[in-house]
């Protein structure tokens, strides 16, 4: 099956700097990769995400590359902000084969100094 | 819009006890799961269903049980609770499996 590897497990950064949070998978059928964002006590939320046709995508803060070839993803955050602080989990889709569903990479608690 | 609901949010099992944590969904879904959540771990997926009247396995499915009778809904059973069972556990539902999961506020089990 799939397997997702996040790094690093802990990001501290001072606030209105960039966080930069990387995860690889081992599958190169996958073609759906979101991103979950997690506050204390609540389901995550997807904030993100890319398809494997895709290798850039844009959101305000927010941005998500995707390289096919070596297998990786990155979730970048610019002009970080307090209520950016939150656990991110990165996943992989891959469908046939076994399990249809998401694949999570372990979490990166986001920490955003004030 | 209530999204996706989960009861109960909190429950104390004994060892052996059976009981079933729901999910309900409003968004006239296809494609519904099952995680649990456990510290260190991520999401580990149980099981998923893709409509109603189907249902299928996940990475962690042993000790639990689905039945998907109905779109809206996705109980998740555990059969003979064990201490390796305390965990956080979240239903999600979707559009199709590989678009935006919603999620639900989890249901926090502990086995004692």
């Amino acid at each position: 099956g799939e397997n997702v590897e996040q790094h690093p497990s802990t990001l501290s950064v001072q606030e209105g700097d960039s966080a930069v949070i990387k995860c690889t998978y081992s599958d190169s059928a996958s073609n759906y990769f979101p991103w979950y964002k997690q506050e204390l006590g609540k389901g995550p939320q997807l904030i993100i995400d890319i398809r494997s046709n895709v290798g850039e995508k844009k959101d305000q803060r927010i941005a998500v590359t995707l390289n096919k070839t070596a297998k990786h993803f990155s979730l970048h955050i610019t002009e970080t902000q307090p209520e950016d602080s939150a656990v991110y989990f990165c996943a992989a889709h891959i469908s046939g084969g076994g399990a249809d569903g998401l694949t999570f990479g372990k979490g990166t608690h986001l920490i955003i100094q004030p | 819009n209530a999204g996706v609901t989960q009861t109960p949010k909190f429950q104390v099992l004994k060892t052996g006890q059976s009981m079933t944590l729901q999910c309900a969904q409003d968004m006239n879904h296809e494609y519904m799961s099952w995680y649990r959540q456990d510290p260190g771990m991520g999401l580990r997926l149980i099981h998923y269903s893709v409509g109603a009247g189907i249902t299928d396995q996940g990475e962690v499915p042993n000790g639990y049980n689905v039945s998907r009778s109905t779109t809206e809904d996705f109980p998740l059973r555990l059969l003979s609770a064990a201490p390796s069972q305390t965990s956080v556990y979240f239903c999600a539902s979707s559009y199709k499996q590989n678009t935006e999961a919603f999620f639900g506020q989890g249901t926090r089990l502990t086995v004692v």
